[in-house]
């Protein structure tokens, strides 16, 4: 079975700092990874995504993440945060065939201090 | 752009009531979902439909039925409400999966339901 753990629920970083949110996976096969986020009131945007081939993602808004096999993790990151990115993320592993259902980790709300 | 249409946003209904609870997309889309968000434990499957007129249960079905007749419609319906079924539901589509690409899987906007 497959399973994603967001380390900590939430996440505050200053106005142009570095965005860090973690996200381990656990999976019996090579996984498809997923980041979302979602504002205030709204459904979930697709931020980016690994599926195979380059390790690091690029992804909507400045965001990327890198796929680390050895440490099954897929954090996201961003170089400098705006207040626009206060939002709650999503990290998200599905299987590889089938009708490749999500499995979601808890989320964590960043906040963006001025 | 692909759109995932949840018909409320915002529904108060009485314990022992049956909901119906909609969601239409319109990119032809195979796969269709329905999850349910709490705070602290993310997004939770429920039932998903991969044709019509079929369905499996995903992680925690108890308590709601899906029906799926035409391919762009799936309804989550509870048939009994119950006040611990309060909560965010959350509809998604996505076309068949490609290999190596993986998909792009679509969400609504969520229906916030609260059962008193």
């Amino acid at each position: 079975a497959q399973s994603v753990t967001q380390l900590g629920s939430h996440v505050s970083v200053s106005e142009g700092a570095l965005v860090l949110l973690r996200c381990n996976y656990s999976s019996s096969v090579p996984p498809y990874l997923f980041w979302y986020v979602q504002y205030p009131n709204q459904g979930l945007q697709l931020l980016l995504k690994y599926t195979t081939g380059a390790t690091l993602v690029k992804g909507i808004n400045g965001f990327e993440a890198e796929f680390k096999k050895s440490e099954t993790s897929f954090h996201l990151t961003k170089p400098s945060a705006h207040m626009s990115d206060a939002a709650e993320y999503f990290c998200a592993v599905s299987e590889i065939q089938g009708a490749q259902k999500l499995v979601f980790g808890q989320g964590t709300r960043l906040t963006i201090n001025p | 752009d692909v759109k995932v249409t949840q018909s409320s946003r915002y529904l108060v209904k009485r314990t022992g009531e049956k909901v119906f609870l909609e969601c239409v997309q319109d990119m032809d889309h195979e796969n269709m979902f329905w999850y349910r968000q709490d705070p602290g434990l993310g997004l939770r499957l429920i039932y998903f439909s991969y044709d019509v007129k079929m369905k499996e249960k995903g992680d925690i079905p108890e308590g709601y039925s899906v029906s799926r007749e035409k391919k762009e419609r799936f309804s989550l319906i509870l048939e009994s409400a119950s006040t611990n079924q309060t909560s965010m539901y959350l509809c998604a589509s996505s076309p068949p999966l490609d290999r190596g690409r993986g998909n792009t899987i679509y969400f609504g906007e969520g229906s916030w339901l609260t059962v008193v």
